[in-house]
């Protein structure tokens, strides 16, 4: 399963939305997560689930979508959550990641 | 708190070999699979192998299959990848990670690079 994400980059200001995309190549049903990654840090689940947020994770963040395509949406944004997300398939072996979006100021 | 703590990373030559190991605390480790993801400087996330609780199914990359081999000792709470044959494009962190829903929880990485 290829997975795509796009922007490939993002640039918003502190406060908006950010709309994410992720597609399949082929269907995935909802078995795609999130990760979040900061420069320097390790990579952090998000949501699993297309839709199901990790505990701790704020409200902020949402998930939706099935089988091709998918949408990580993040509502007011914060400074710290400018980073690299990115959208993995755990459907099908291989695992696959998107390449990442990075959401910038 | 779940920690997962990976070792062995250096520097080698092309051909050579390695063995990472990745300790892991603060949770049943027999209960989760566990993976390894690498990123390369400046890219993105690729999956590498991953193993079952109990070690009976594994799955590798086609980037690495023959070369690199999985493992788990679960009375050490660890998970090992063995390289071999390694080449420039192996040059990464590695990442372990245990998979409970997803790649769960992540160690901090280990840097493999390979160079003459």
């Amino acid at each position: 399963r290829v997975m795509t994400q796009f922007p490939a980059n993002l640039s918003v200001s502190p406060g908006d939305t950010a709309t994410l995309s992720c597609r399949a190549s082929l269907s995935i049903a909802t078995n795609l997560a999130w990760y979040q990654q900061k420069p320097g840090q390790s990579p952090r689940l998000l949501l699993y689930g297309a839709s199901v947020r990790v505990t701790g994770v704020p409200a902020r963040f949402s998930g939706s979508g099935s089988g091709t395509e998918f949408t990580l949406t993040i509502r007011s944004l914060q400074p710290e959550d400018f980073a690299v997300y990115y959208c993995q398939q755990y459907n099908n072996w291989p695992r696959t990641f998107g390449q990442g979006t990075k959401v910038e100021i | 708190e779940v920690q997962l703590l990976e070792s062995g990373g250096g520097l080698v030559q092309p051909g050579e070999s390695l063995r990472l190991s990745c300790a892991a605390s603060g949770f049943s480790f027999v209960s989760y699979g566990m993976t390894w993801v690498r990123q390369a400087p400046g890219k993105g996330l690729d999956w590498v192998s991953s193993i079952s609780e109990g070690g009976g199914s594994i799955h590798y990359a086609d980037s690495v299959k023959g070369r690199f081999t999985i493992s788990r000792d679960n009375s050490k709470n660890t998970v090992y990848l063995e390289m071999s044959s390694l080449r420039a494009d192996d040059t990464a962190t590695y990442y372990c990670a245990n998979v409970g829903h997803a790649f769960d929880v992540w160690g901090q990485g280990t840097v493999v690079t390979v160079s003459s």
